[in-house]
């Protein structure tokens, strides 16, 4: 079956510019959680979703980084005023109530 | 809190030995814990899991890692490396008690590197 998918794949911006990004997670799966990786670094926790809860933002680094999700559906990370140091690639994971969390291919994101 | 550390940042090895990517792990409750990889310009792939049970845990490739507790540890290992497991390899925790017990606690990657 399809897995996590993101869009776009690379995202190239000006500073100050805002972004959004898209992850579709895997039919069923009720939890989503975003995730960044800056280069030659390991996963950052963003944020966490699971069905109507309120989301876990305590990831989030500053009030410029947003999310939202409709239910168990589609999610969107949005940055505004981008800085150059939000340059990254931004994963989004989806699970169904159980440990193993399925990773889409990711978004990179530079920020010029 | 919980923490997961992957003290090398590189391994190398010859292409039909044995390879082994190390991680430790703290948590305050029982650990689920979990080996990922990721080829380069790609999503992470997951490779396998400890829940409970048997300490020696099989996952895709040919890999399997081994739980043991005493230790804190979690090693990755493969009988004889290919020249595509070639990656980057992370390690992660999830502590099942307590609040936030749904978030997984990334080490900071090993790159594998196997030689022809």
């Amino acid at each position: 079956g399809a897995g996590v998918s993101q869009s776009p794949s690379n995202k190239v911006t000006e500073k100050g510019k805002d972004v959004e990004l898209r992850c579709d997670p895997i039919s069923g799966h009720t939890a989503l959680y975003w995730y960044r990786q800056r280069l030659g670094q390991g996963l950052e926790f963003l944020i966490y979703f699971q069905g109507n809860s309120a989301p876990d933002k305590s990831g989030l680094p500053s009030d410029r980084f947003s999310a939202e999700r409709t239910g168990e559906s589609v999610s969107t990370l949005t940055i505004q005023r981008t800085q150059q140091e939000d340059s990254a690639v931004y994963l989004c994971a989806s699970t169904l109530p159980s440990p193993t969390q399925y990773f889409g291919p990711g978004t990179r994101l530079t920020v010029l | 809190a919980q923490s997961v550390a992957q003290p090398e940042d590189q391994v190398n090895v010859a292409e039909g030995n044995p390879l082994t990517v190390k991680c430790t792990y703290s948590v305050s409750g029982n650990p689920y814990l979990f080996w990922y990889v990721q080829y380069p310009n790609r999503g992470l792939q997951f490779l396998l899991k400890y829940i409970t049970g048997d300490n020696l845990v099989k996952g895709s490739y040919g890999f399997e890692a081994e739980f043991n507790k005493s230790q804190t540890s979690f090693h990755l290992k493969k009988p004889s490396a290919l020249v595509s497991d070639s990656a980057l390899y992370f390690c992660a925790v999830r502590d099942m008690s307590g609040a936030g017990s749904y978030q997984l606690t990334f080490g900071k990657g090993t790159k594998l590197s196997v030689i022809p």
